[in-house]
Order: C-alpha cells, then structure tokens, then sequence
C-alpha cells in the first residue's frame, strides 16, 4: 500500500521560504507524478502543481514565481519550496500521487505564516 | 484557467436518502472530472475519476455522470459514514481546479 508523508515547519515568518518534503513509501516514486495541493483553513483545495519523476514540472500560474518542485528518485522523495510566504499562505499543504486525479494522499501538514 | 462550479453549497440529508450533488465548468472538460469526498481534519479520498470510473474500494452506491460542462455525483442510498465536504476537480487542463465544495450533513 502506497503512503505518503510530508514534512515541514509548522510555523513561519513572513518572506522566509517554506520548504515541505513528501515522503512516499510501499512504491516507486519512478514512473509516476508527484502533486503538492494546498488548503487554507475552513476553505477549498488549491493546486500548486505536479512533477514527473523524471523532474519535468507544471506550476499554477498564481504561484509559479515562488514556487519549486523537485524530486529525490534515490531517496522516493519529492519536495516543495514557497519563498517569501505570507499569511495568505497559511494552509494544509498536501501531496498526492498523480497528475490528472489524485489517489493517494498524505495526511496533511498545517503551515502557519505568523510574525 | 477553467472555473468550477458546485451546487449546491450545503445539503442536509438523512440515511438512506438519494443524494444528487453538481458540477459544472467553465468550458467543455469532456470527461476530465474526477470527485473526491474528505472528512474533517483527513486528507480527500478519491471516489469518482474520468467522470464515472469509480475508485478501487469505494462502494458502488457512489457513481459519477455528465461530461462536457455539466457533471453529478449521485449517492444511491446515505450511509452515516457519507456526512462529509465533497469536491469536484477538473484535469482537463492546468491550472487543475477544484470546486468550491458540498458540504453534505445529516438532516
């Protein structure tokens, strides 16, 4: 069974940059797409983009000049990097498998932006 | 960027009730939807994908219809464990999109 668990800081300052590391577990990060999907508190899903093991990338265009994908194919790692957060970018910061639908999915890891 | 649309927002329902929720885009998506359904505090399940493919061990009262710009996910038959926010999301194109979300409680 394929898990998936991410990492990160919990809490933050404004204009320091969020890094989350996804750890996927039971499979191969090979062969697949790696998506980091977001949700702020009590509000819906926002998608921040996907990588394919291979490293090619898709951001969404509202992020795209702070946001960085990269994956650990050594380490079944993939992992997310946000610079210069703000409190509109306190959320539950999730990543799934998949590029087109989502079928697994870590547990959710809370990033709270705060001075 | 394609917008999608749920309605309605909030549903109270009771077991064992048909339960009807809708999506619709923005643009033609063909069958490019996919729903999911998540519980206070968890993570979205995948339920429904490609508009009426339903997702290994989800039960068969879930099933998905439409394509174009107007799709459903109808519940045949409420169970307790069904009270929970449900969302549709487009993979048509990206950015990928998700519905404002259905919350669906007991009546």
């Amino acid at each position: 069974q394929v898990q998936l668990q991410e990492s990160g800081p919990g809490l933050m300052k404004p204009s320091e940059t969020l890094s989350l590391t996804c750890t996927v577990s039971g499979g191969s990060i090979t062969s697949y797409y790696w998506t980091w999907i977001r949700q702020p508190p009590g509000k819906g899903l926002e998608w921040i983009g996907y990588i394919y093991y291979s490293g090619s990338t898709n951001y969404n265009p509202s992020l795209k000049s702070r946001v960085t994908i990269s994956v650990d194919t050594s380490k079944n790692q993939f992992s997310l990097k946000l610079r210069s957060v703000t409190a509109a970018d306190t959320a539950v910061y999730f990543c799934a498998r998949g590029a087109y639908h989502f079928d697994y999915w870590g547990q959710g890891s809370l990033v709270t932006v705060s001075s | 960027d394609i917008q999608m649309t749920q309605s309605p927002s909030s549903l109270s329902a009771s077991v064992g009730d048909r339960v009807t929720i809708t999506c619709r885009a923005s643009q033609s998506i063909s069958n490019y939807l996919n729903w999911y359904q998540q519980k206070s505090g968890k993570a979205p399940k995948l339920l429904i994908y490609s508009a009426s493919s339903l997702q290994s061990g989800v039960p068969s009262r879930f099933s998905g219809s439409g394509s174009g710009t107007d799709f459903a996910l109808t519940i045949s038959s409420l169970q307790p464990e069904d009270f929970a926010t449900y969302y549709c999301q487009q993979s048509y194109g990206t950015p990928r999109s998700f519905g404002q979300g259905t919350k669906l409680e007991i009546k």
